[in-house]
């Protein structure tokens, strides 16, 4: 069975511009969370999304945004990037809301120059 | 608010011995669950060990283990005969029952296992 999946795994952006990072979660489960890892750090949590609601919200400004296809694949979207956004998003998706087990894609790593 | 301190950036045993990593974390909340995982320089983040706060008894699997302690609040990962494929980023996590899978991070520990 094909893991997590992100794409792209790398890309860089100005700032200022817009960007789009999407994930494909295990077959058959129903929910993705989004994390953001700057370098030398722990992820930090941005968003939740099981059956295609947002069941969870981390401490991020509204130029992040996200939302979850009848597919469950998720796509990530932050504007007016800042330098401060250069990070390795990673994607985790579980079978169901109440398990304790989720499986990480490989991260897309985002360089805002 | 929850917080994950892990103390210690950096950490390297020789291959074959057992080396202790610390997790200390704050809440107030009485069901949670503790997670170690792994990222090795492929980024892929990988569970290690999971704890459920109402079990008493220390999780293990294989040669990882973990000493839970919630009174104090602490969560330590022992690696035992450690080996290469250990080298790798490790990570401390806390998830509030009913939250799932909104995870709280520690600022993570390397480990270096020397051959």
């Amino acid at each position: 069975d094909a893991g997590v999946t992100q794409s792209p795994t790398h890309l860089i952006k100005t700032r200022g511009q817009q960007v789009t990072l999407r994930c494909s979660p295990i077959s058959g489960h129903k929910s993705v969370s989004w994390y953001q890892q700057v370098l030398g750090q722990g992820p930090q949590f941005i968003f939740q999304y099981y059956e295609k609601e947002e069941r969870g919200r981390g401490n991020f400004p509204d130029r992040f945004s996200a939302r979850q296809f009848p597919n469950y694949s998720s796509e990530l979207n932050v504007n007016a990037l800042l330098l401060g956004d250069s990070a390795l998003y990673l994607c985790a998706s579980t079978g169901t809301t109440g398990s304790t087990e989720a499986f990480f894609g490989q991260g897309t790593r985002l360089t805002v120059v | 608010a929850q917080t994950v301190t892990q103390s210690q950036p950096e950490m390297s045993v020789q291959e074959a011995e057992t080396v202790t990593l610390s997790c200390t974390y704050d809440t107030s909340e009485s069901n949670y669950y503790l997670f170690w995982y792994k990222q090795p320089p492929s980024r892929q983040m990988i569970l290690v060990i999971r704890q459920e706060a109402y079990k008493q008894q220390n999780a293990t699997e294989n040669r990882f283990s973990v000493n839970f302690q919630k009174a104090a609040k602490s969560f330590s990962l022992k690696i035992s005969d450690s080996q290469l494929g250990d080298t790798a980023m490790y990570f401390c996590a806390f998830m509030k029952e009913g939250y799932h899978y909104q995870l709280i991070w520690g600022a993570g520990t390397k480990l270096i296992i020397k051959p």
